[in-house]
């Protein structure tokens, strides 16, 4: 079954304290990214990765970092989370190979989830 | 990528049709239509795409005019389970950018 998994989904902890939330794909997909998701604000992305070790800024990556050493895997580190990063973040991924039944379309495939607070 | 604008909430029964607009005026020639709809504390979830005319699958259909300006989602038959945000998203894979970009969305809630 095609997933983009997340974990944890949940998490409380206090500023300054680093944390990584990890995201795995089964998909074979060269496309990962980030999103955080904000009441009004809807989802914003955070980075992304068109490809192993190829890793870029979104439209919010301040107090954000990424690694993609592994096609499968992109996890999101928070160095030193303050509570402006309380927040409902997604993982996604994408395939950038053609043909596709989407044709040009983007068919991303987001995780469950992970509700982060900080306090 | 061209900016869509939707209504913020609807309401609707079990066993309606729903039609939910999109507008999106400053469509590029590359560009697809897509929506995805959220469950609450769930991530977005694909559920149709569109160039021109008419599609439809099993879960929508989409429906986008000639000049590609618009495009109306449509539920046939909604129930209960249908009550999510759906997002209209336009923008193509030409180029390798894979980047979607969501507005707010339309809260759909349909009561008995």
């Amino acid at each position: 079954e095609a997933q983009v998994t997340q974990n944890p989904r949940y998490l409380i902890t206090v500023t300054g304290k680093k944390l990584t939330v990890t995201c795995s794909q089964n998909m074979n997909h060269e496309y990962m990214s980030w999103y955080r998701q904000d009441p009004g604000l809807g989802l914003r992305q955070i980075y992304y990765s068109m490809n192993v070790e190829v890793t870029d800024k979104g439209d919010v990556p301040e107090g954000y970092k990424v690694s993609r050493k592994e096609k499968r895997n992109f996890p999101l580190i928070l160095e030193s989370p303050s509570p402006n990063q309380t927040s409902l973040y997604f993982c996604a991924s994408s395939s950038l190979s053609y043909p596709l039944r989407t044709g040009g379309a983007i068919e991303a495939f987001f995780g469950q989830g992970t509700r982060l607070t900080v306090v | 990528l061209a900016k869509t604008t939707q209504p913020i909430s609807m309401d609707s029964y079990e066993g309606q049709e729903v039609n939910i607009t999109c507008s999106h005026n400053n469509i590029a020639t590359n560009d697809y239509i897509t929506w995805y709809q959220q469950f609450p504390s769930q991530g977005p979830r694909f559920i149709i795409q569109g160039y021109k005319t008419k599609v439809t699958n099993e879960v929508a259909s989409l429906f986008i005019p000639a000049d590609r300006k618009s495009s109306t989602l449509s539920l046939p038959r909604v129930s209960l389970s249908d009550t999510a945000v759906y997002y209209c998203l336009v923008g193509s894979r030409a180029g390798g950018g894979n980047k979607l970009t969501f507005g707010t969305g339309t809260q759909l809630k349909v009561e008995l």
